[in-house]
């Protein structure tokens, strides 16, 4: 069945640090492919997105490009800061907007 | 996007009690709902999908009867957890699905507690 595998947590950064959450995916067909934040005591935003392969999907200095050859969607951050420090989820949407998700990423940030 | 409201954030319950979960979408009316489980340490998995004006279809594995799901406008989805168990004790969130295949719109999510 489809699945998301994601870069186990937790991961503790200090600030201006290179940040990557890989994430790897299994799917029958052609995904959309998600990463999603969640800031405490908050529901998921959605972060970033790309539909098919080689997008490159960004925001607030993240980016994460489509790999269809490799099966993955890896996170980067050039230089992260305390404010990133959240729970990051990779997920994959293949049919009917239902999504399935990796297990989570914490990340915090340390100044 | 859609603004999606889940209430409550938090709740704590008794063993055999039933705790019922909503889900407003705030601004855009859905005839469709997704209702998510996360239990601890694990990812994110789709219960069941709530369908406004019928009956709700469910992933394999989850008990209808104890998550009972009702749609009864499009701006408002509901899950009541019954007779409500510790091992049910888990983050529970609802989501709205945008406009094609690229979008979804999620709730704060509900930390459901049996005690």
């Amino acid at each position: 069945g489809d699945s998301v595998t994601q870069m186990e947590g937790p991961v503790t950064l200090s600030e201006e640090a290179f940040l990557t959450i890989n994430c790897t995916y299994t799917a029958t067909g052609y995904p959309s492919l998600f990463w999603y934040v969640q800031y405490p005591g908050e529901g998921l935003q959605l972060l970033l997105k790309a539909t098919k392969a080689d997008d490159k999907g960004s925001n607030k200095g993240f980016e994460a490009t489509y790999r269809k050859e490799t099966t993955s969607f890896h996170l980067e951050k050039g230089s992260v800061q305390v404010s990133d420090s959240a729970v990051y989820f990779c997920a994959l949407m293949l049919r009917a907007q239902k999504l399935v998700f990796g297990q989570g990423t914490r990340l915090t940030i340390n100044p | 996007g859609a603004v999606v409201s889940q209430h409550p954030s938090r709740v704590i319950c008794k063993s055999g009690t039933s705790v019922k979960i909503e889900c407003r979408s705030l601004d855009f009316q859905a005839t469709t709902m997704f209702w998510y489980r996360q239990f601890p340490k694990q990812s994110l998995m789709l219960m069941a999908t709530s369908n406004e004006g019928s009956k709700a279809t469910y992933e394999q594995g989850v008990e209808k009867d104890k998550f009972l799901i009702n749609h009864a406008s499009l701006t408002l989805s509901t899950l009541t957890v019954t007779s409500a168990h510790p091992e049910d004790s888990s983050f529970y969130i609802c989501s709205v699905p945008g406009q094609g295949d690229t979008e979804a719109f999620f709730g704060q999510g509900t930390r459901l507690t049996v005690v």
